[in-house]
């Protein structure tokens, strides 16, 4: 059974950066047959996709974000990374790492709520 | 970027009707890369229909996905209690790649 689970401050500070990590068990990232993204939703709103990552390293971001993104991974945890810079109140969301099968996102994390508040 | 847009915003049924989603594309989509997810309050989103019209692991027969081009149907064919929640589609565009979601359609009990 794959699981996933998000990791990381609950707060952050205006203008920082907002770091997650997201570990995966039952799969292995190493093993290719997969991609590896980053999803937020801010309270009673929709879904926003943030980016992926493959296990070379390769990286997609949706262009809204794409300046302040950056996904990794480390393929000797397991896990992937996101990071989002110059955070703002507008980035107050929870934000689920998924893993992406032929283009669906098919397993899921709990979701972790990240605010950003000072 | 395609921008897919879900209809009725809400839909007010009761247990054993019909529910019928659409989800409309600003393009066509490729079928392959049409899926459906259910989301109830305080969980994650919960993968329903893969591939426009195929039903993902563990998913009654009562849901069922349609179409092509840019019109999309999600269908319940008799509500049960626990089917009560809120549905997004989403596409997966290759060129540049992208992942997009529909704003979602509530489905409350009437």
């Amino acid at each position: 059974q794959v699981q996933l689970q998000e990791s990381g401050p609950g707060l952050v500070r205006p203008s920082q950066t907002l770091s997650l990590t997201c570990t995966v068990s039952g799969d292995s990232i190493s093993s290719g047959t997969c991609y590896w993204s980053w999803i937020r939703q801010p309270a009673g709103m929709g879904l926003e996709w943030i980016g992926r990552i493959y296990t070379s390293g390769s990286t997609n971001y949706n262009p809204s974000l794409k300046s302040r993104v950056t996904i990794s991974v480390d393929t000797s945890k397991n896990q992937f990374s996101l990071k989002l810079s110059s955070v703002t109140a507008a980035d107050t969301a929870v934000y689920y790492c998924a893993r992406v099968y032929g283009g669906r996102n098919d397993y899921w994390g709990q979701g972790t709520l990240v605010t950003v508040s000072s | 970027e395609i921008v897919l847009t879900q209809s009725p915003g809400t839909l007010s049924l009761s247990p054993g009707e019909r529910a019928t989603l659409s989800c409309r594309a600003s393009q066509s989509v490729s079928s392959s890369y049409l899926a459906w997810y259910q989301q109830k309050p305080g969980q994650a989103p919960r993968l329903l229909i893969y591939g426009a019209s195929s039903r993902a692991t563990g998913i009654p027969d009562r849901f069922s996905g349609s179409g092509s081009g840019t019109d999309f149907t999600l269908t319940i064919s008799r509500l049960e209690p626990e089917d009560f929640a809120v549905y997004y589609c989403q596409q997966h565009g290759s060129s540049p790649p992208e992942y997009t979601f529909g704003q979602g359609t509530k489905l409350e009990i009437k």
